[in-house]
């Protein structure tokens, strides 16, 4: 079954410490991965999308890496803007359907 | 140019009864796709349409229907709402396909009492 596994739930970060949050998948073929962040009451923004083990993209001071289980988006020197629910979701080979984790809340701390 | 917009934003039913909820995508975007969100189960897939065919279906009951427009514009209708469906519902749209990474709206909030 597909399906999608993010880590932290919740993450605090002083303002400019460095970390990283978690998403691992299972997908019978993986056609991309992607990144979004979510603001209370707001729909998900999109980030990035990944679709091969080995690629990378960067935005600002984001920075999100695939393998072929995992992937991470690393954030370099938070800010209290980056504060925000970060939601990784996989689109299988199969079908156009997203399978959405239940997301990272990260708050930095000024 | 114009986000993704949906109509109403927040809205109060009462168990039994229906709803219709509505999204227009952004200019030219033909893929509509439509989210559940909820804090213990995240955004659930519901449906997605393009040039007004259903091409995919997640795993919701029959109560949850939908359909597009020759516009693009969408609707999506939940019938004998139960307690269970208070939730976020979100509408995002796409040119091509929801691999060109969606632009969501900012969602319909319902609350079933």
């Amino acid at each position: 079954e597909d399906q999608v596994t993010q880590s932290p739930e919740a993450l605090r970060l002083q303002e400019g410490e460095s970390s990283s949050l978690n998403c691992s998948y299972t997908v019978s073929g993986l056609r991309g991965l992607f990144w979004y962040r979510q603001d209370p009451g707001k729909g998900p923004e999109f980030l990035f999308t990944l679709y091969s083990a080995g690629e990378e993209k960067e935005k600002e001071r984001l920075k999100a890496t695939l393998t072929k289980k995992e992937s991470f988006l690393h954030i370099t020197a938070p800010k209290p803007e980056d504060s925000a629910t970060y939601l990784c979701a996989v689109q299988a080979n199969t079908g156009n359907q997203f399978y959405f984790g239940t997301g990272t809340s990260l708050t930095v701390i000024p | 140019k114009a986000g993704v917009t949906q109509t109403p934003r927040y809205l109060i039913k009462t168990r039994g009864q229906q709803v219709t909820l509505s999204c227009s995508p952004i200019s030219g975007h033909r893929s509509v796709s439509w989210y559940q969100q909820t804090p213990g189960q995240g955004l659930q897939f519901l449906f997605e349409y393009f040039s007004e065919t259903q091409r995919n279906k997640g795993n919701f009951p029959g109560r949850f229907s939908g359909r597009q427009f020759s516009n693009s514009r969408s609707e999506m209708n939940v019938s004998t709402l139960e307690l269970g469906d208070s939730a976020l519902y979100l509408c995002a749209s796409s040119y091509q396909g929801a691999n060109y990474g969606y632009t969501f709206g900012s969602g319909t909030r319902l609350t079933v009492v």
